[in-house]
């Protein structure tokens, strides 16, 4: 597609509870980025993949967070265990990879609320 | 210190004028910058990249790069309330060529008409 395709949009779970966050990227885009925004402050980055490979997982938190980016499938982001501090907006983004300097292009985003 | 810092504002500036936002950074390997504006409960969209230093210009909008001093802005001439929006500003991280962009926590504009 030629946006990068965020599901679902708004997503509420009781503390403890599982989360999974899907994103699409843009067709022919190599690189896909996730990104947590928390009440309006700096987009934290997490992780980001080249294909299906994980090429920076620097900023993804040890235990709950898992990533994957699966042949012909959406990446998907996981939360097991949700705390009260994972209610943000789970943005991500996908990169063409083709040259240096090119921006990253964001998706919707998809708002976690963890009740 | 912050990789990427930014005034949180809110900057307030009347309909018409300039409004000058601003940026550092603390990386000095960094290459590339970019300017995306974000209105509430949206995604970021981009309005600048600039990789060399002076001035890029395109219609209301000039970004300034000083690498020197590591230092970015972005400049909106004839602002008008359609502007306010939070105005991010981010860094390409090349070590290890993620391509993966730092940002700042931005800045809040407010256009008075």
């Amino acid at each position: 597609g030629e946006e990068v395709a965020q599901t679902p949009k708004h997503l509420v779970r009781g503390e403890g509870q599982k989360a999974k966050l899907y994103c699409a990227p843009i067709k022919g885009h190599s690189y896909v980025f996730w990104y947590q925004q928390v009440l309006k402050n700096e987009f934290k980055f997490l992780i980001s993949f080249q294909n299906e490979n994980v090429f920076d997982e620097t900023g993804m938190p040890k235990e709950r967070f898992s990533a994957k980016c699966l042949p012909n499938s959406p990446c998907s982001l996981e939360i097991q265990a949700t705390k009260l501090e994972d209610s943000a907006v789970y943005f991500c983004a996908s990169h063409p990879g083709d040259r240096a300097g090119n921006t990253i292009y964001f998706g919707e985003g998809s708002w976690l609320t963890v009740v | 210190q912050k990789e990427v810092e930014q005034n949180s504002g809110p900057l307030s500036v009347p309909e018409g004028a300039i409004a000058s936002l601003n940026c550092t950074y603390s990386d000095r390997v960094s290459q590339s910058f970019f300017w995306y504006r974000q209105y509430s409960g949206k995604s970021p969209e981009l309005i600048m990249s600039i990789y060399s230093n002076g001035d890029k210009e395109d219609g209301r909008f000039t970004a300034q790069l000083n690498k020197a001093s590591q230092y970015v802005s972005l400049l909106i001439r004839d602002s008008q309330p359609s502007d306010s929006a939070t105005y991010l500003c981010a860094v390409n991280d090349y070590r290890g060529a993620t391509n993966k962009l730092i940002f700042g926590t931005g800045t809040l504009l407010a256009v008075q008409p």
